[in-house]
């Protein structure tokens, strides 16, 4: 198995202002996605992290209020911007090894007054 | 593009009875289909998988689930419910090459009545 570590765990946040999500895993990963799940809803792809190139945005979701960085084969951040209330939800960071095998990590919980 | 589809977003249950939550699916190559459960608070936990081996799947706590390819299904079933086992659950797919993100089905409650 691996271990994921995101952070934050949690955090509240002022409306207009920005965060970002940090994802460290114990061991080189081929993939990374970045998801976010709203209160009471299922999880919505919003990009693949690509190592050494721009991330890949699933429609509705754009690089401007979801920039997100992957400087190595171990580490993504996803930062939200310009915060709304709507966005107030759980972002996770999901990893896939050479293996096939994918992994979650715990999530971070925002939320935004 | 694969999807999945939960046909039902609330299953209630008396303990001790079977469960059944049910998940079709649709995609354009042989899919990779999973059942993962979501407890309040916490994070996702993979209840089992199914890549193309035994179409029976057997997974933790006494799930398992059946992929039919006629059907274009993959309900998740238990014999008995347990207090424990109320939580959401999320079919998921993913399709060929296996660096493929996953797709969410939008999820089943299920509540589980003493």
């Amino acid at each position: 198995s691996a271990v994921i570590s995101q952070k934050p765990s949690r955090d509240i946040c002022q409306r207009g202002t920005s965060l970002t999500i940090q994802c460290q895993v114990d061991s080189q990963v081929t993939m990374m996605f970045w998801y976010r799940q709203q209160p009471g809803q299922s999880l919505t792809l919003i990009a693949t992290a690509n190592q050494g190139s721009e991330a890949t945005y699933e429609s509705g979701f754009v690089i401007d209020k979801f920039p997100i960085s992957r400087p190595n084969l171990t580490f993504s951040t996803l930062t939200v911007s310009n915060m709304s209330p709507e966005d107030s939800s759980i972002y996770l960071c999901s990893v896939v090894f050479s293996t096939g095998e994918l992994f979650f990590g715990e999530g971070s919980r925002l939320t935004v007054l | 593009a694969q999807s999945v589809t939960q046909l039902d977003s609330h299953v209630s249950v008396s303990e001790g009875t079977p469960v059944l939550l049910r998940c079709n699916y649709s995609s354009s190559y042989s899919p990779s289909l999973f059942w993962y459960v979501q407890h309040p608070n916490k994070g996702l936990q993979l209840l089992l998988k199914y890549t193309s081996a035994a179409t029976l799947v057997k997974g933790i706590n006494g799930f398992e689930a059946e992929f039919k390819k006629s059907e274009t299904s993959f309900h998740l079933t238990k014999p008995s419910a347990h207090m424990s086992d109320a939580a959401e659950y999320f079919c998921v797919v993913r399709g060929a090459g296996g660096n493929t993100p996953l797709v969410f089905g939008k999820g089943t409650r299920l509540s589980v009545i003493a």
